[in-house]
């Protein structure tokens, strides 16, 4: 089984700022790893996701994150954010490999607001 | 992209009533339909997982005489809430995955309210 912890449950920022929002997972086996965005009233939208590779990715919208396999940890950043940017964040882990149908198992949630 | 499709976006009904939720991926093949109840201020609890043409999985504690879910084709699941009360008002969001698709797309969800 796997879990999934996101540190903080809220993050404040100043438009412009760096963020680090952070994420820390548990499993027996490795996995695969993904960082969404919910807007409110929303669906989720795949900011990105770690497969294998490179443990730097890049996301959509400037955010990026590093996959730590020593810490457990996949961080995600952005070095300036937009007031656009005001969400909540989640990030999840499922399995590694096996068939494309593995179960995603998600972490709390960061509530992250930009404030001008 | 992949588009997931889900209506309606919001939704009343009156207790003891039954509300259809559809999910319909509009540009792949959904061969693994997912669906999740969200709280508010919380994160995403698996209910149930369907694969085309199968009988969906339930997670624990979910009751799936309560929460019919149909997954009959390809493009469109459904998660039927039969006899709403109060307790079952909730966010609820399908998110599909096709045979190569890692992505699991996501509808832009249900907001129910049962009054």
């Amino acid at each position: 089984a796997q879990s999934v912890t996101q540190l903080d449950s809220q993050v404040p920022v100043f438009e412009e700022a760096p963020v680090e929002l952070r994420c820390n997972y548990s499993s027996s086996v490795s996995v695969y790893l993904f960082w969404y965005v919910q807007y409110p009233n929303q669906g989720l939208q795949l900011l990105l996701k770690y497969l294998s590779g490179s443990t730097l990715v890049k996301g959509i919208n400037g955010f990026e994150a590093e996959f730590n396999k020593s810490q457990t940890s996949f961080h995600l950043r952005k070095p300036s954010v937009h007031i656009s940017d005001t969400a909540e964040y989640f990030c999840a882990v499922r399995p590694a490999g096996g068939t494309s149908y593995g179960k995603l198992t998600f972490g709390q949630g960061t509530i992250l607001t930009v404030h001008p | 992209g992949a588009v997931v499709s889900q209506h309606p976006s919001r939704v009343i009904c009156k207790s003891g009533t039954s509300v259809k939720i559809e999910c319909r991926s509009l540009d792949f093949q959904a061969t693994t339909m997912f669906w999740y109840r969200q709280f508010p201020k919380q994160s995403l609890m698996l209910m149930a997982t369907s694969n085309e043409g199968s009988k969906a999985t339930y997670e624990q504690g979910v009751e799936k005489d309560k929460f019919l879910i149909n997954h009959a084709s390809l493009t469109l699941s459904t998660l039927t809430v039969t006899s709403a009360h109060p307790e079952d008002s909730s966010f609820y969001i399908c998110s599909a995955t096709g045979a190569k698709n890692y992505g699991y797309t996501f509808g832009s969800g249900t907001r129910l309210t049962v009054v």
